[in-house]
């Protein structure tokens, strides 16, 4: 089974601050992308950050940084600078380079950025 | 290009009632789903597609039926609503396997 872990469900942050969401996942398959979405108050679904399960190089994008630990299963965001705009709930997910192309989602963890 | 869109975007029903959630994307993609979302469970798939004609169950399909008769369009169907069946459902398409899957505004579903 393929499962998706958020062991934090809430966290906050300073503005300006950084702060890291965990995540942790499992799978027996090796050829998989893994991502960070977030959804703020409008409920729209935005894609935060994109993670090739073969590439050892983190991704990253603006003030977001993955730390990506394939032999440890673990993909935690790192957002650094966070900015009131950055309150949301994010959920990691994942899904396989082949097959059905559906995500497996985590529970997610809401943020609060406090002023 | 207005993405992926859904309509409506909310609504109520009673127990026994069926409707019809529309869901349309104008980026040519191939791959088009449904989820759920419920709190403390995050999002769950129901039905997916791979391309025109081409449709199968996900984690949660029971109770709702889809089909793809153009790349454009998948609806989701609920056949007879249920209580269980208030949540949040999104759409999603992608171009591709492992790309960004881009998701509706989603609906907001009330079952009394």
């Amino acid at each position: 089974a393929q499962t998706v872990t958020q062991s934090q469900p809430e966290m906050s942050v300073q503005e300006a601050e950084t702060v890291t969401l965990s995540c942790t996942y499992d799978t027996s398959e090796n050829n998989y992308y893994l991502f960070w979405y977030k959804q703020p108050p409008s409920r729209q679904m935005i894609l935060v950050i994109r993670q090739e399960a073969y590439k050892q190089q983190n991704a990253t994008e603006n003030r977001f940084s993955v730390n990506f630990q394939k032999a440890a299963k673990s993909f935690s965001l790192k957002i650094s600078d966070s900015q009131l705009g950055d309150t949301a709930m994010y959920f990691c997910a994942f899904t396989f380079r082949t097959g059905a192309n559906n995500l497996f989602f985590g529970t997610g963890t809401r943020l609060t950025v406090i002023p | 290009n207005a993405g992926v869109t859904q309509t409506p975007k909310f609504q109520v029903l009673k127990t026994g009632q069926s409707m019809t959630l529309q869901c349309a994307q104008d980026m040519n993609h191939e791959y088009m789903s449904w989820y759920r979302q419920d709190p403390g469970m995050g999002l769950r798939l129901i039905h997916y597609s791979v391309g025109a004609g081409i449709t199968d169950q996900g984690e949660v399909p029971n109770g709702y039926n889809v089909s793809r008769s153009t790349t454009e369009d998948f609806p989701l169907r609920l056949l007879s609503a249920a209580p269980s069946q208030t949540s949040v459902y999104f759409c999603a398409s992608s171009l591709a396997r492992g790309y960004e899957q881009y998701f509706g505004p989603g609906t907001r579903l009330t079952v009394t």
